[in-house]
C-alpha cells in the first residue's frame, strides 16, 4: 500500500478556500486516492475519492496530476465547523482495509 | 435509513473483564470493519468480516482479541481479560460493497473503552 504524506496541521479563516495536499509517490496503477474527514469524538466520514484528473462533489474537489504521485483536497469558503482531521487514503479499491495515516488537522478561526 | 449504531458508546471495565462492543451496520450492507483509536493516534485497521466469515484479521492482536459477524444479529468485538493499553475508541464501518469500491466506508459514532 503506497505511503502517505500530508501537512501535520493548517489553519485557515472562515470564508477562505483551503487546499490539503498529500504525497504519494509510490501510487500503484489500481490504487484509488480518498480523503476522509474527522471530527473530535466522532467516527471519519468519507469525503471524496478519485483516481485521475479531477472530481468535484457538494462538499469538496480533489485534483490529481497526471503522475497521480500527489493530490489536492480543495475545501471552498471554510467554516468553522469545518475543523477537523482530514485523512488522505491510498489504496485498490477490493481490499475492505482502510490504512490510516496521521492525517491534517484544520483548524478554522473567525 | 439509519447509519451505522454501536453501542455502548461508552463502556468502563477494570483490568481483567471482558469487554462486548457491538455494531449494526447500515441496512442493506454485509461487509463490517473494525478500527481502533489509540488516544492522540489515528486509526488503526482490525478486521474486515463478512456475514459469519472473517475476510481479514491481520490488524487484530493475536491474543484476547476476537470478533464475529453471524448471520441474524449485531457484529460483536470481544476483548477478554481488558488491560489499560485496550484504553481506545474502538470504530465500526460497513459498506455496501456494491459499487466495486469499498473505500467508502461508513463510519459509526465509535465505542470509548476505559479500562481501570
Amino acid at each position: 500500500l503506497a505511503k502517505t504524506t500530508q501537512p501535520i496541521s493548517m489553519d485557515s479563516y472562515e470564508g477562505q478556500e483551503v487546499n490539503i495536499t498529500c504525497s504519494h509517490n509510490n501510487i500503484a496503477t489500481n490504487d484509488y486516492i480518498t480523503w476522509y474527514q474527522q471530527f473530535p469524538s466522532q467516527g471519519p466520514r468519507f469525503i471524496i475519492q478519485g483516481y485521475k484528473t479531477k472530481v468535484t462533489n457538494e462538499v469538496a474537489s480533489l485534483f490529481i496530476p497526471a503522475d497521480r504521485k500527489s493530490s489536492t483536497l480543495s475545501l471552498p469558503r471554510v467554516s468553522l465547523s469545518d475543523t477537523a482531521v482530514y485523512y488522505c487514503l491510498v489504496g485498490p479499491s477490493n481490499t475492505g482495509k482502510l490504512i490510516f495515516g496521521q492525517g491534517t488537522t484544520l483548524q478554522v478561526k473567525p | 435509513n439509519a447509519g451505522v449504531m454501536q453501542n455502548p458508546r461508552h463502556l468502563v471495565r477494570r483490568r481483567g473483564q471482558e469487554a462486548r462492543l457491538r455494531c449494526s451496520p447500515m441496512k442493506g450492507h454485509s461487509h463490517v470493519y473494525w478500527y481502533r483509536q489509540l488516544p492522540e493516534e489515528g486509526l488503526k485497521f482490525m478486521v474486515y468480516l463478512q456475514k459469519e466469515n472473517i475476510i481479514d484479521e491481520s490488524g487484530m492482536p493475536k491474543e484476547r482479541f476476537s470478533a464475529e459477524f453471524p448471520k441474524e444479529g449485531p457484529s460483536i468485538l470481544r476483548i477478554q481479560q481488558v488491560v489499560r493499553g485496550d484504553s481506545a475508541a474502538y470504530f465500526c464501518a460497513s459498506s455496501p460493497r456494491d459499487s466495486g469500491t469499498d473505500y467508502e466506508q461508513y463510519f459509526g459514532p465509535g465505542t470509548r473503552l476505559t479500562v481501570t
